[in-house]
């Protein structure tokens, strides 16, 4: 199926513990994105890419890890899963900058 | 970090009235404007691209305006009816390239 997906939908995960949110688009979008969304915070940059083995800091990187071997792919590992990295997490993709994004349906994660 | 405001947090207005909410954005290097439609429980949906200075866009009841030199874009919504209550985000790329959003402004349409 055409799109961008995100697995999994949920988890839960024990603290120091290292887990890995998968998202894959099918348009070969140059640009890819990963989010969280936190109350009273809207949606906040993690980590992006514009384009293969190229990734970059946004917001709030600390604790995570990304890689973009391959241009349909965007992985976001939490390396020691703290309880403040319960959230939901939103993976985009978009061509360019002036065509707009679309997004996955959202991993909830539960860290215990 | 970009700072990309967005006013008012939240509004509640009546079935059939006309609203409209504020992005604030640095008006250095701008590249675009998104705004996007953010319904409960679903993924963020575009509503608009805008790039030029001046840029007016509109989809049915709703509409932007693109202010790039005094950093703002206003959404408006025309005859609110209680299917356009969702959380508007507005997002900003710059040459920089970080694609940054706003917190969102929160409508409940009131039937």
């Amino acid at each position: 199926d055409a799109g961008i997906t995100q697995s999994p939908r949920y988890k839960i995960t024990e603290t120091g513990r290292q887990v890995t949110l998968m998202c894959h688009q099918t348009w070969s979008h140059s640009y890819m994105f990963w989010y969280r969304q936190d109350l009273g915070h809207g949606l906040r940059l993690i980590y992006y890419s514009a384009a293969a083995d190229i990734t970059d800091k946004g917001e709030v990187p600390d604790g995570y890890v990304v890689s973009r071997s391959k241009t349909e792919n965007f992985p976001l590992t939490l390396e020691s899963a703290t309880r403040s990295q319960t959230s939901v997490y939103f993976c985009a993709s978009r061509g360019t900058a002036n065509t707009e994004a679309f997004f996955g349906q959202g991993t909830r994660l539960t860290v215990v | 970090i970009l700072n990309v405001e967005q006013s008012p947090q939240s509004l509640h207005v009546q079935e059939g009235d006309s609203t409209n909410f504020t992005c604030s954005f640095p008006s250095s290097n701008f590249y675009a404007l998104h705004w996007y439609r953010w319904e409960t429980a679903k993924s963020p949906e575009a509503l608009f691209v805008m790039t030029l200075n001046g840029d007016e866009k509109k989809k049915g009841r709703i509409s932007a305006t693109l202010n790039t030199k005094e950093g703002y874009s206003y959404l408006y919504i025309k005859g609110s009816q209680p299917e356009d209550s969702a959380t508007y985000l507005c997002a900003f790329w710059n040459y920089g390239q970080n694609f940054v959003f706003g917190p969102g402004t929160r409508l409940s349409v009131l039937p």
